[in-house]
């Protein structure tokens, strides 16, 4: 009954592939997100969807683009991965967007590494 | 932009005993809300406490409480009765009630250590 899921948790991939991580969120939420965790620690939102559609896209190159194929599911595919997109990745899920502070939920992270 | 500061990369407390986090952050809007997260080593995201800027009463979630300053931009969190399980990394998160907006804008963490 996970209700924020990623897959993989660990992706160990050459420079120069393409990727791709799995979110699912069994909670009914209409927005997720996908924020990159650095080596020192440092979380940051990369995007968020609300109801399928992409509602913030922060400072991020268009080798990263996420794709919803429904509510449920936000996926993040990289393309010609670099050394500097090694990272742990969070996918995250919230309500519909109000004024009240809803917690955003979040999964357990995937760790990429780029040899 | 909204900005959000932790001046303690690292903490140590002995267990039983009580330790404050710091977080400042910066912006120019009067609504808005704060978090504190949790992640242990299993990297998972923990929510321990939430503040809404407009209510003046600071948050509590059992041995969890803010003393949250909104003059000073302030918003510490105070963990009583430290227990060895409260070992983790804590990220303050600041988030904007605009709608469209509902990300969340962390700072660099605190690594907490709790001494037996």
């Amino acid at each position: 009954d996970t209700a924020v899921s990623q897959t993989p948790k660990y992706l160990v991939t050459q420079m120069g592939n393409d990727k791709s991580i799995k979110c699912e969120q069994n909670l009914g939420h209409d927005t997720m997100y996908w924020y990159k965790q650095d080596s020192k620690k440092f979380l940051k939102i990369m995007f968020s969807y609300n109801n399928k559609e992409l509602i913030i896209n922060e400072t991020v190159p268009n080798r990263f683009s996420p794709k919803s194929p429904d509510k449920a599911h936000l996926n993040l595919h990289i393309n010609s991965l670099e050394l500097g997109d090694s990272a742990v990745y969070f996918c995250a899920s919230s309500p519909h967007i109000t004024r009240t502070g809803n917690e955003q939920f979040f999964g357990p992270g995937t760790r990429l590494t780029v040899l | 932009a909204q900005t959000v500061t932790q001046s303690q990369p690292e903490m140590s407390v002995q267990e039983a005993e009580t330790v404050t986090l710091s977080c400042t952050y910066d912006t120019s809007e009067s609504d808005y809300y704060l978090f504190w997260y949790k992640q242990p080593p299993s990297r998972q995201m923990i929510l321990v406490i939430r503040q809404e800027a407009y209510k003046q009463q600071n948050a509590t979630e059992n041995r969890f409480s803010v003393n949250f300053q909104k003059a000073a931009k302030s918003f510490s969190l105070k963990i009583s009765d430290s227990q060895l399980g409260d070992a983790a990394m804590y990220f303050c998160a600041y988030r904007t009630p605009q709608t469209g907006a509902n990300n969340l804008f962390f700072g660099t963490g605190t690594r907490l250590t709790v001494i037996p």
